[in-house]
């Protein structure tokens, strides 16, 4: 299994809504991305998980909640978003959180499309 | 410090001809570089990767990349374009440490194919 599997794929929600994004991968990676990518951009890095502990938050507004409960399965939980959250919200996976670069790479997910309404 | 620049925004070519999207590097270590490629709505997909083992790396879907030091470029090439490679296309830059370092995306740019 070569996949990191994303859920739900289109998510539709209104400012005051609490809703969770899911992402699970089964290829024993120890490091788990969030990424935010806009329409005709490149994806920006969210957060970042190492060993299922957070080791990079790229200052992302606290209306965003990651959690890692195990090594397997990463959340987005969201709060009270903007309008200007809407995009397209990708994970990904690498083996080694803290391999060399030559060894590494990521394995991206299809992404949640998120309109905030 | 690291960037990457993607020399055009938008290439168009004609089914069966060659495709050539480019790319600039900077970076204060031996890079590794990465080519990745996204159709509409979709995550993205790793076409090649460069580590310092080869300057020509060869990928999937007949695509090819070549590193050339001297002119801190990792251009993506492909002999005859298909109508299925019509998307977007990011040249990726990171340094040694890949978990503990970010990623330096490119802006991406977006391939047509003409029939």
């Amino acid at each position: 299994d070569t996949e990191v599997t994303q859920t739900p794929k289109h998510l539709v929600m209104g400012m005051t809504n609490k809703k969770s994004l899911k992402c699970e991968q089964h290829m024993g990676h120890r490091a788990m991305y969030w990424y935010k990518q806009k329409a005709k951009k490149p994806p920006e890095l969210m957060f970042v998980y190492s060993y299922e502990k957070l080791s990079i938050n790229e200052s992302v507004p606290s209306r965003f909640s990651p959690e890692c409960p195990n090594s397997s399965l990463l959340n987005l939980h969201l709060h009270a978003l903007q309008p200007e959250d809407s995009a397209l919200y990708l994970c990904a996976s690498s083996q080694d959180p803290y391999g060399s670069s030559t060894n590494e790479k990521l394995f991206f997910g299809s992404g949640t499309q998120l309109s905030v309404l | 410090a690291q960037s990457v620049t993607q020399l055009d925004s938008h290439v168009s070519v004609s089914e069966g001809t060659p495709v050539l999207l480019r790319c600039n590097y900077s970076s204060s270590y031996s890079p590794s570089l990465f080519w990745y490629v996204q159709h509409p709505n979709k995550g993205l997909q790793l076409l090649l990767k460069y580590t310092s083992a080869a300057t020509l790396v060869k990928g999937i879907n007949g695509f090819e990349a070549e590193f050339k030091k001297s002119e801190t470029s990792f251009h993506l090439t492909k002999p005859s374009a298909h109508m299925s490679d019509a998307a977007e296309y990011f040249c990726v830059v990171t340094g040694p440490n890949f978990g503990n370092e970010k990623l330096t995306f490119g802006t991406g740019t977006r391939l047509t194919i003409i029939p």
